[in-house]
């Protein structure tokens, strides 16, 4: 089965300091990769995701994510992290059970930006 | 946040009693999700449909049940609610095919049980 592992419970940052959410993952065949942001109260917002081409993936709010195929890794960066990116960020890989589409998530980071 | 309403937003029920979670869509997305989230544990799969009157387990589906009789509604059922189901629960849908655009949320149900 297809999942995903984000091994820090929580990341803190200084405002202005680059910001880096881990995630490693575990398919069979090709991955499709998914990074959501929570807010508090809030439901997931999604981030930007990896099918194919460019192992670079920009998405909003500034977030980019890196796909590495020989690391199975998809993490996610922001050059400068702002105090309003404290939130909790999931990382997700599609699965594929029986020709129908699940997303796995991974336990959740919470980022924490120190004004 | 996509077309997708839950209800009811917060809910407080007793131990042993039934209840229903709603979840509607205005997207036309042929698949619906019901996640749980708990501190430590992420989200978690309870059920989820592929279409109308389809439907499958998830990771965490025992003392739930669900039902899709159209495209734009699919309930989660409570069939006697325990404490260890106070959660906040998540409805989610995504396109066709490859799901290639991930998923869509709605704002969250907050139940307890008491």
């Amino acid at each position: 089965a297809q999942s995903v592992a984000q091994p820090e419970d929580q990341v803190n940052v200084a405002e202005g300091n680059p910001l880096t959410v881990k995630c490693t993952y575990s398919v069979s065949g090709n991955p499709y990769l998914f990074w959501y942001v929570q807010y508090p109260n809030r439901g997931l917002q999604f981030l930007l995701k990896y099918i194919t081409g460019d192992n670079l993936v920009k998405g909003s709010y500034g977030f980019e994510a890196e796909f590495n195929k020989s690391q199975t890794s998809f993490h996610l960066k922001k050059p400068s992290a702002l105090v309003s990116d404290s939130a909790l960020y999931f990382c997700a890989v599609r699965e594929v059970l029986y020709g129908n589409n699940r997303l796995a998530f991974g336990k959740g980071n919470q980022v924490v930006v120190i004004p | 946040d996509a077309g997708i309403t839950q209800s009811p937003r917060h809910k407080v029920t007793e131990t042993g009693t039934p209840v229903t979670l709603r979840c509607h869509q205005t997207e036309n997305h042929r698949y619906m999700y019901w996640y749980r989230q708990d501190p430590g544990h992420g989200l978690r799969l309870i059920h989820y449909s592929y279409g109308v009157k389809d439907t499958d387990k998830g990771e965490v589906s025992d003392g739930y049940s669900v039902s899709r009789s159209k495209t734009e509604d699919f309930l989660l059922t409570l069939e006697s609610a325990t404490s260890s189901q106070t959660s906040v629960y998540f409805c989610a849908i995504s396109d066709t095919g490859t799901g290639a655009l991930g998923a869509f949320f709605g704002q969250g149900t907050r139940l307890t049980v008491v």
